[in-house]
């Protein structure tokens, strides 16, 4: 089973308005990280936004900000006020416990390409 | 503060040859994550080092190996290259593999080619 889903290959918004980014996730750990990252073209991953999964409030940093909704296990990513430079693939990723116990990895979703229209 | 850097930033080799990627993490960062990221598919994680140990490994065959030097940079090497190598290879760091609040920084990529 997907540890992280992405169901969007690739959304279209408008300039200037907000769109959201549906990211799924499955685990059976009771503390882990929530991560969103953009990539543009030039291949480059840039950090965007973290929430854990104990934060009481949900995660915002400038125009991004993630709603975090632990029942569901959903950590959606919303971008407002989109502009052209937004154009790029957004990924989702988790850190969580491995089987050892004691260590770590980062799991990536699939990836969202979103594309701004002017 | 520099953050991570990869060398080459683009490689051709060819089919069977052996191929050396370098990064060096932020300075600080103890943890490297390696992931290959082949084209139009999603990051697929390879290998994590911390404080110079291999602490978890991807679904990939022994000919992808490394290393983490006493400094924290890495090392990816990959083996007897075969045409579906070809992709690009990302490289990150951290501050600290057992902390599950800690983002990992990327680097550029170095983007394999293998002919």
């Amino acid at each position: 089973a997907q540890k992280i889903t992405q169901t969007q290959p690739g959304m279209f918004v408008q300039e200037k308005e907000a769109v959201t980014l549906d990211c799924t996730y499955d685990t059976s750990d009771p503390s882990y990280g929530l991560f969103w990252y953009k990539q543009p073209s030039s291949g480059e991953m840039i950090f965007l936004i973290y929430q854990g999964s104990y934060d009481q409030q949900n995660a915002t940093e400038g125009r991004y900000s993630l709603n975090f909704q632990k029942a569901r296990k959903s950590a959606n990513l919303v971008i407002s006020a989109s502009q052209l430079g937004d154009s790029a693939m957004y990924f989702c990723a988790m850190r969580e416990v491995n089987s050892g116990g004691s260590n770590y990895k980062l799991t990536f979703g699939k990836g969202t390409l979103l594309t701004v229209n002017p | 503060e520099a953050g991570v850097t990869q060398s080459p930033t683009h490689l051709i080799k060819t089919r069977g040859q052996q191929v050396t990627l370098r990064c060096s993490p932020i300075s600080g960062h103890t943890s490297v994550y390696w992931y290959q990221q082949a084209l139009g598919l999603g990051l697929q994680f390879l290998l994590w080092y911390d404080e110079g140990e291999e602490r978890n490994r991807g679904n990939f065959p022994p000919r992808f190996s490394g290393r983490q030097f006493p400094n924290y940079s890495s090392e990816l090497n990959v083996n007897a290259l075969e045409l579906e190598d070809s992709a690009l290879y990302l490289c990150a760091s951290s501050l600290a593999g057992r902390s599950r609040n800690t983002e990992a920084f990327f680097g550029q990529g170095t983007r394999l080619t293998v002919v």
